[in-house]
């Protein structure tokens, strides 16, 4: 079946170090992927998401890019701030049935300190 | 006034009461779902809906029931709870695939706490 595994948290960085969380999936056909951030206390929010292989989301200076020759989906910054201290999802959503279903990796806890 | 809103925000109850979430939207999506949020595991799918009249199974129904009672309410339920079902929840919203690229948009969540 589909799933989705992350890079084991938590990671922790200085403040304008360089982020990477790693992502790979698992899936038949095609899917969308999706980073998600979850903010001390919120919800869960849409960071970025692409679509077909080769497509680069990018928002708040956060990129990844979907490799379909290697199954991932890693997620990238620049200069981390203190601000994007967080919890990360990368997810999957399977287009083949038109569920709409997301499929969650476990997150990963990023804490940048000053 | 936020689009996806839970009640209550944090639950305490006891094993073997019954327990329901709210989740209502203003975004006008037609596509509801409740996910489990623990720790190490991610979210994981209770239920979702497609609209009023059509309810599906997620990965962990099991001890688990919902209502959809419009197009703007999803509501689940923990029928008789127990200790195991302790966990944060979240409600989300999609406007479908064809329009919205797939898109959810999380409630804030609901933690219980069932001792």
């Amino acid at each position: 079946g589909n799933s989705v595994t992350q890079m084991e948290g938590p990671v922790t960085l200085s403040e304008e170090a360089f982020l990477t969380i790693n992502c790979t999936y698992t899936a038949t056909g095609y899917p969308s992927l999706f980073w998600y951030v979850q903010y001390p206390g919120e919800g869960l929010q849409l960071l970025l998401k692409a679509t077909k292989a080769d497509d680069k989301g990018s928002n708040k200076g956060f990129e990844a890019t979907y490799r379909k020759e290697t199954t991932s989906f890693h997620l990238e910054k620049g200069s981390v701030q203190v601000s994007d201290s967080a919890v990360y999802f990368c997810a999957l959503s399977d287009r083949g049935g038109n569920t709409g279903k997301l499929i969650f990796g476990q997150g990963t806890t990023l804490q940048v300190k000053p | 006034d936020a689009d996806v809103t839970q009640t209550p925000r944090n639950r305490i109850t006891k094993t073997g009461k019954r327990i329901m979430l709210e989740c209502s939207q203003t975004k006008g999506h037609d596509r509801m779902y409740w996910y489990r949020q623990d720790p190490g595991l991610g979210l994981r799918l209770i239920y979702y809906s497609f609209d009023v009249k059509d309810i599906n199974k997620g990965e962990i129904s099991d001890g688990y029931s919902v209502s959809r009672q419009a197009q703007a309410k999803f509501s689940l339920s923990l029928e008789s709870a127990i200790p195991n079902q302790t966990a944060l929840y979240f409600c989300a919203t999609s406007a479908g695939l064809a329009v919205a690229g797939d898109t959810q948009y999380f409630g804030p969540g609901t933690r219980l706490t069932v001792l």
